[in-house]
């Protein structure tokens, strides 16, 4: 089973660029998330979904856009990378509220 | 390369001794609690849940003790070998909250052959 796939595995990026990440999960899970990781930072809520067709914000939403338009895949969008944005971004799914989430094995992406 | 550990306390433990992880979460109505580890360059694993109306949960050669009084929570790990040596993360969820799932700073273990 491949549980959490993200799509790429490393990015660099020129201030300014635009990207999506994909994160794909084979578990019919309801609930998806998207964390970015800094050091010494513990892992940061940007959105999440809590089932298929919608999105809401996290601790820190801001230049980042999201959409589940299907069960299975949840998309993070940089609209205009900033060198803020360096860090490694990790997606997780949960079948309920109240059950552990899977997480992917990150995405290390650096805007230069 | 870049390390998650930077910055994050440290408990250096040798191997074969019990560990104890702390954290303290912050939201007195979160109904759900996991311990995470993460290894370097992998994305989080699952140890083990305990809920809210639990004050003990064991598993295999771990133990989480929640405290909702001083809204604190620790994972012990018995009998420390090499490969427990990561980063640990408490998260916490509250259902009729805002069904966030949110991650303490973590703890770095690293385990003393």
């Amino acid at each position: 089973n491949a549980g959490v796939t993200q799509t790429p595995k490393f990015r660099v990026l020129k201030t300014g660029q635009s990207m999506t990440l994909l994160c794909a999960q084979d578990m019919n899970h309801e609930y998806m998330y998207w964390y970015r990781q800094d050091p010494g930072m513990g892992l940061r809520l940007i959105h999440y979904s809590v089932g298929e067709g919608t999105t809401a914000k996290g601790e820190v939403p801001d230049g980042y856009n999201v959409s589940r338009l299907k069960k299975q895949n949840f998309l993070l969008g940089l609209e205009s990378a900033a060198p803020s944005q360096t860090s490694v971004y990790f997606c997780a799914s949960s079948a309920r509220a109240l059950t552990e989430a899977f997480f992917g094995q990150g995405t290390r992406l650096t805007v230069v | 390369g870049e390390s998650v550990g930077l910055h994050l306390p440290t408990l250096s433990v040798q191997e074969g001794d019990n560990s104890i992880i702390n954290c303290a979460y912050s939201n007195s109505a979160s109904d759900y609690f996991i311990w995470y580890k993460q290894e370097s360059g992998k994305g989080p694993q699952f140890i083990i849940d305990i809920r809210s109306n639990m004050d003990k949960r064991q598993g295999q050669r771990v133990t989480v003790l929640l405290n909702k009084t001083v809204k604190h929570l620790s994972l012990q790990i018995a009998a420390t070998q090499p490969g427990d040596s990561a980063v640990y993360f408490c998260a916490e969820i509250s259902y009729y909250g805002n069904n966030r799932l949110a991650f303490g700073k973590g703890n770095q273990v690293v385990v003393i052959p």
